[in-house]
């Protein structure tokens, strides 16, 4: 089955970028898209990326998305971050062969 | 807007089933282009997708849970429910109802998700 791996945290000062990778195990990570969600504590995720590296309205250019085949992972890169940002985010995306969505592990993103 | 609210029972004992009603409103369970689905979240830790359905019922599970899954959607009540039988410790979580779409994938619409603790 696929799994999606990401570090367990990321931490940089406010105004600094950070990048959260998500590697896929098996199959090509441009076999589907890859979306990110944001969650605060206590609440239900958000989207902030969908399909590869679209952003919906809503939420601020500083987020974007990306995808590499060479590593056959996606990234999803935080610039300018805040305070604000502080979260978990959870790269997702869709396993074809076992008809199964699947979640990344999970990052905790802190701003120093 | 569409929104999601989930509802049921915050306790359900060890081997028991756990039952949860998602009702939709702003939007209609009747349509062709998105899933409803259920996904859950144990305390400190991550995501996991638990199955998801079709008002035609086109249904897929997570394998690690398929046997003890039910899903369904009644569109005529615009409702998803979740049925999880035999639980254990191991199925306390945050229950969430979600929407995705049927093409990308995408996860586009999530209710607040609802506290179910299994014990005793």
């Amino acid at each position: 089955n696929v799994m999606l791996t990401q570090p367990h945290s990321v931490s940089e000062s406010p105004g600094k970028t950070v990048t959260i990778s998500c590697t896929r195990s098996s199959g090509s990570i441009a076999s589907t898209y890859v979306h990110w969600y944001q969650q605060r504590p206590g609440s239900a995720p958000t989207t902030v990326i969908y399909e590869d590296n679209q952003r919906p309205s809503g939420v601020p250019d500083r987020f974007s998305g990306s995808i590499d085949t060479s590593s056959n992972s996606a990234s999803l890169t935080i610039s300018g971050l805040k305070t604000e940002d502080e979260a978990d985010y959870y790269c997702q995306s869709y396993d074809s062969d076992n008809h199964a969505y699947v979640f990344g592990t999970g990052t905790k993103v802190t701003a120093l | 807007q569409l929104q999601l609210q989930e509802s049921g029972p915050g306790l359900v004992k060890p081997s028991e089933t756990l039952s949860l009603t998602c009702i939709v409103s702003g939007g209609s369970t009747s349509t062709s282009s998105y899933y409803w689905a259920w996904i859950r979240q144990g305390p400190g830790k991550g995501l996991e997708w638990i199955g998801s359905f079709d008002y035609s019922g086109n249904t897929f599970h997570n394998p690690s849970l398929k046997s003890r899954v039910s899903i369904s959607v009644d569109t005529s009540e615009n409702q998803v429910s979740l049925k999880l039988r035999s639980v254990t410790a191991a199925d306390t979580a945050v229950y969430y109802c979600a929407r995705h779409e049927f093409m990308t994938f995408h996860f586009d619409h999530w209710g607040q998700g609802t506290l179910v603790t299994v014990s005793s």
